[in-house]
């Protein structure tokens, strides 16, 4: 079965860092591209970065550009999220995600979702 | 940016069908695809690719895709599936696109 776990979400005040990780098993990690996305609470998804299955590519949302940095280790299966400078409306829920493309044209989905690791930004 | 926008919850009897609409300008040109989210849990792929169903979903559900609507179908409606459901299209001008949410309440 495909598993993605994420751990190193908590509390941390305005302008601190925080690394997310997702270790992830059940399938051939180099594979697929990957994304995290989050959620605040009782709101809407946005997702706010992906990586190509090789490393070579990247994607970030605009809010995050420059802030944020999404990294993976093929070898470890396993996907990272290098938070900096966090902000209070970086408050959410994290999602590590599996991405899917059905082969026709824009056509891209999320097809496995980890449980989700809570950030808190606050003073 | 593109806009999808779906209500904010639809109430459906056991047993009966549930429709959830998705609206987006010209959506019927894109792929739709749906998400359950129960409370305290991550979303669950339900349809993919507007009327695709992931291994291990049920038939009772199934997806339309015209026009300016998208339309997620839950038919024999059992309590099991009271949660929060997200339609997500990908757009060239916004990257991936994800509806507010609709909350389906069975009575």
């Amino acid at each position: 079965d495909v598993q993605l776990v994420e751990s190193g979400g908590g509390l941390v005040q305005p302008g601190e860092s925080l690394r997310l990780s997702c270790a992830t098993s059940g399938f051939t990690f180099s594979d697929y591209w990957m994304s995290w996305i989050r959620q605040v609470p009782g709101k809407g998804l946005e997702r706010v970065a992906n990586i190509k299955n090789d490393g070579s590519d990247k994607y970030y949302v605009d809010s995050v550009r420059g802030r944020f940095t999404i990294s993976r280790d093929n070898a470890k299966n396993s996907l990272s999220l290098q938070m900096n400078s966090l902000r209070a409306e970086d408050t959410a829920v994290y999602y590590c995600v599996r991405d899917r493309y059905c082969g026709t044209i824009d056509c891209f989905y999320f097809d496995y979702w980890g449980q989700g690791a809570l950030v808190s930004v606050s003073s | 940016s593109y806009v999808l926008t779906q209500p904010p919850s639809v109430s459906v009897a056991p047993e009966k069908t549930a429709k959830i609409t998705c609206g987006g300008d010209n959506i019927g040109t894109k792929s739709v695809h749906w998400y359950q989210q129960k409370p305290g849990q991550a979303p669950v792929l339900v349809v993919y690719g507007n009327n695709d169903r992931p291994s291990g979903i049920p038939e009772r559900f199934s997806g339309s895709n015209s026009g300016n609507t998208a339309t997620l179908t839950i038919s024999w409606v059992e309590v099991g599936d009271e949660a929060d459901y997200f339609c997500q299209v990908w757009d060239s001008g916004s990257d991936h696109v994800f509806g507010s949410g609709t909350k389906v309440i069975v009575l």
